[in-house]
């Protein structure tokens, strides 16, 4: 069954420290993966898309077929980067999305 | 462009009471997703609605249904709450399936 899976549900980080929001996943074939973010009192909205291949606010994510995991990454870690972050992909064959459970990210001054 | 809009933003109803949620979608999309965000969970499918028809659904109980009118506002409708039910319930639309747009939620309370 395909699965996403975001094992921390809480990851807190200091200010200019490197930050790594895991996500594996369970899928046959090629998937495409997003993630999507929730900032406090702001709706969800996507982040960035494995397709792009695509720095968005200084997060970056691989794909990494062999570990199936699409880990989201940023070398410096700014306050306003807390928030919730979701792994998610589409169901085989549909755009029906599959999130994980989330992992919020605190970043403290 | 508003965005997505999703009324009201919260509601109370109590054990098997009947509850409509509705959503606009973003200007210009033609397909309307629903989600259910339970408390510490991540969104799960309920159903799609495209062309005024539920194109795909997830694993909920036929309590759920929907409607898509041809201006592609939509809504849910909940007969029969029960507690489990109480959670965000997400709208999301999309230009026939491509990125979607999230609303900010209706927060459905049952008591």
């Amino acid at each position: 069954a395909q699965r996403v899976t975001q094992p921390e549900k809480l990851l807190s980080v200091f200010k200019g420290a490197p930050v790594e929001l895991k996500c594996n996943y369970s899928y046959s074939g090629s998937p495409e993966l997003f993630w999507y973010v929730q900032y406090s009192r702001q709706r969800l909205q996507l982040l960035l898309r494995h397709i792009s291949r695509e720095s968005i606010k200084g997060f970056t994510a691989d794909l990494n077929k062999g570990e199936t995991s699409f880990h989201l990454k940023k070398p410096f870690a700014q306050e306003e980067d807390s928030a919730m972050y979701y792994c998610a992909l589409p169901l085989q064959n549909t755009d029906k999305l599959i999130f994980g459970t989330g992992t919020r990210l605190q970043v403290f001054p | 462009d508003a965005g997505v809009t999703q009324s009201p933003t919260h509601l109370i109803k109590t054990r098997g009471q009947q509850v409509t949620l509705r959503c606009s979608p973003k200007s210009g999309h033609d397909t309307v997703s629903w989600y259910q965000q339970a408390l510490g969970q991540g969104p799960q499918f309920i159903f799609q609605y495209y062309e005024e028809e539920e194109r795909q659904r997830g694993n909920f109980p036929d309590r759920f249904s929907g409607h898509q009118f041809p201006n592609y506002s939509s809504e849910l409708n909940v007969n029969a709450l029960l507690l489990g039910d109480s959670a965000l319930y997400l709208c999301a639309s999309s230009l026939s399936g491509d990125k979607l747009f999230f609303g900010s939620g209706t927060q459905l309370s049952v008591l």
